[in-house]
């Protein structure tokens, strides 16, 4: 079974600040990891994916992920935060193996301030 | 390339009545998955098809159904439609099972 857990339903940065959003995944295989941005009334657009090549991934938008084994994390940041990246961000798992379907964290709502 | 396309983008329905969603996958895309969105419960993953087969089914009552037609297009039916099937409707599609997910911009269903 896999799951993912998103710590913190909203965070807020002001602009410019780093943005660090938290993924914890349990999974009894080798997952593949995602992140989605969500836009207010709109789908959600894939940020970026892991499977199982660099470690540290780089997304669209300057954000990137590092997928850490030992922690089980697949935390999202970006250096600096724009106004434009509020948004609901969302982390998913899915085994390498198998047939499965992609399991999804709660969200996480982020708030950028002037 | 086109991406997913859902239709329609809004719809106001009823206590009791019945509505049909429909998805047009990305050209190429023979998975089709549909979530329901809502504030309460975040992302449900509702079924997927795979070619016309369901390939998988979440914990939904069977007032909930689909189908795949042979050009991979899917369209979703809730009947009996209770005021908690207000959400939004999420189709997504992918090239095969490990592939990110592409989704559409939803379908926002009201129940009244």
């Amino acid at each position: 079974a896999q799951s993912v857990t998103q710590l913190g339903s909203h965070v807020s940065v002001s602009e410019g600040a780093l943005v660090l959003l938290r993924c914890n995944y349990s999974s009894s295989v080798p997952p593949y990891l995602f992140w989605y941005v969500q836009y207010p009334n709109q789908g959600l657009q894939l940020l970026l994916k892991y499977t199982s090549a660099a470690t540290l991934v780089k997304g669209i938008n300057g954000f990137e992920a590092e997928f850490k084994k030992s922690e089980t994390s697949f935390h999202l940041t970006k250096p600096s935060a724009h106004m434009s990246d509020a948004a609901e961000y969302f982390c998913a798992v899915i085994p390498n193996s198998g047939y499965s379907t992609l399991t999804f964290g709660k969200g996480t709502m982020l708030l950028v301030s002037p | 390339k086109a991406g997913v396309t859902q239709t329609p983008r809004y719809l106001i329905k009823t206590r009791g009545q019945q509505v049909t969603l429909s998805c047009s996958p990305i050209s190429g895309h023979r998975s089709v998955s549909w979530y329901q969105q809502t504030p309460g419960q975040g992302l449900q993953f509702l079924f997927e098809y795979f070619s016309e087969t369901q390939r998988n089914k979440g914990n939904f009552p069977g007032r909930f159904s689909g189908r795949q037609f042979s050009n991979s297009r899917s369209e979703m039916n809730v009947s009996t439609l209770e005021l908690g099937d207000s959400a939004l409707y999420l189709c997504a599609s992918r090239q095969e099972h490990n592939s990110p997910l592409h989704f559409g911009n939803g379908t926002r269903l009201t129940v009244t």
